[in-house]
């Protein structure tokens, strides 16, 4: 089955710096990307999203990179601010199936 | 927009109780999801529905566990009898049919805790 894994169970940054929140999955059959913020109290939150046949896009602040020849998916908040601070998620979902499976999460902390 | 609401937002319960958990999905979209949030073992999907059908439930722990959708604005989670293993945070997610790649869209969850 798919197993999506994150580098980093937590990443502390400074107010101002660039973070980036890694995740490497297996299955080469994944054709859609998502990263999700999940703040306190609250449901995951969509960030961005990315398909397979694309390796960059670029949001509000934030960018995701997808590297298909290694499987591994990266998103880069860029001037990281307090309202950052959440833990990200990133999932996965295989070509023909609508089941996404979830990282584990990474946790965000940005220090003013 | 108002998203999708979830009710309740917290729920205790005593062991062998049964517990129903609503949700109201994005008017317009045609898949709803249930997902369980643990520490343990993150996010998972327990089923999924698309136009009121149940899709796939593989992921429904249980007999004990039971889902319906009776129409497209309401879904429920039951859990019959509850176990201290259930506490957990349960999530509901709807997307659009039409567009192969849309996001889903969560809930903010009912958190549950059987004592």
């Amino acid at each position: 089955g798919e197993s999506v894994g994150l580098h980093l169970p937590t990443l502390s940054v400074q107010e101002g710096d660039n973070s980036i929140i890694n995740c490497a999955y297996s299955n080469s059959a994944s054709d859609y990307f998502i990263w999700y913020k999940q703040e306190s109290g609250k449901g995951p939150q969509f960030i961005i999203d990315i398909r397979s046949n694309m390796d960059k896009r670029q949001g509000q602040r934030v960018t995701v990179l997808l590297n298909k020849t290694v499987k591994h998916l990266s998103l880069q908040i860029a001037a990281t601010q307090p309202g950052d601070s959440a833990v990200y998620f990133c999932a996965v979902r295989n070509t023909g199936f609508q089941k996404l499976v979830f990282g584990t999460g990474t946790r965000l902390l940005v220090s003013p | 927009d108002a998203g999708v609401i979830q009710s309740p937002r917290h729920e205790v319960t005593e062991m062998g109780q049964e517990v129903t958990l609503r949700c109201k999905p994005i008017s317009g979209h045609d898949y709803l999801f249930w997902y369980r949030q643990t520490m343990m073992r993150g996010l998972e999907l327990l089923i999924y529905f698309n136009n009121n059908v149940p899709i796939d439930d593989s992921g429904m722990p249980e007999d004990r566990f039971s889902a319906k959708m009776p129409n497209a604005s309401f879904s429920t989670l039951k859990i019959q009898p509850s176990e201290p293993r259930d506490s957990a945070v349960y999530f509901c997610a709807s997307r659009r049919d039409g567009i192969n790649n849309s996001p889903l869209h969560f809930g903010n969850g009912t958190r549950l805790t059987v004592t």
